[in-house]
């Protein structure tokens, strides 16, 4: 079992359509990230939070320390959001990312 | 120009050859990595520096070793490249303790044939 798992592995929203990404993790972290890779590859941090919540534009980004498990939110969602939603914890000792596998996220218009 | 700056963009090269990749970095981060990322299994650590004289292996070192130059530089070298290190590769770097965050780079394209 990975460290780091995510739902859904693919998504595809209607453009508008709320959306929701799962994060759930097994180790103890400091942080958690949410990043964003687009098509051409290039890879772009959207969160880091340690708890509570945390809000950029039409992204919100949750976490609840005691299960384990952070979501990534997009409201409105719109086609320039298709891409790849990747979660990543940071270990206790703040050495070192674990990734989760990435969630493809397809908006159609 | 990026924060972030990896050479080169895309690669064809044997199998046999030796290749590096250039990474390097204007955030005066000291904390530096290489990632490999195939379809699938998401990002996985290759090594990682936290200053000039620290180099540490990480997940999949195997067939791959680094150099950290300088603060603002490091290289990740495959010694005789194979096909199953066809891959996209990531350099990043961090403040000390990841409090701030990461910054990647825009990635390179591996592929050994």
């Amino acid at each position: 079992k990975n460290e780091v798992e995510q739902s859904p592995q693919n998504l595809t929203a209607q453009e508008g359509e709320f959306i929701t990404i799962n994060c759930s993790y097994s180790v103890g972290i400091s942080a958690l990230h949410w990043l964003q890779q687009h098509p051409g590859g290039g890879i772009v941090s959207l969160f880091m939070l340690s708890s509570g919540k945390k809000k950029h534009g039409r992204l919100i980004a949750t976490i609840n320390i005691q299960e384990k498990h952070s979501s990534l939110h997009i409201t409105a969602s719109h086609p320039r959001d298709s891409a790849v939603y990747i979660c990543a914890v940071l270990g206790t000792s703040g050495s070192r990312l674990t990734f989760g596998e990435g969630t493809q996220l397809t908006v159609n218009p | 120009d990026a924060d972030v700056t990896q050479t080169p963009r895309n690669r064809i090269t044997k199998t046999g050859k030796r290749i590096m990749l250039e990474c390097s970095q204007t955030k005066g981060h000291d904390r530096m990595y290489w990632y490999r990322q195939d379809p699938g299994l998401g990002l996985r650590l290759i090594y990682y520096s936290f200053d000039v004289k620290d180099i540490n292996k990480g997940e999949i070192s195997d067939g791959y070793s680094v150099s950290r130059q300088a603060q603002a530089k490091f290289s990740l070298s495959l010694e005789s490249a194979i096909p199953n290190q066809t891959a996209l590769y990531f350099c990043a770097t961090s403040d000390t303790g990841g409090g701030l965050g990461y910054t990647f780079g825009s990635g390179t394209r591996l592929t050994v044939v």
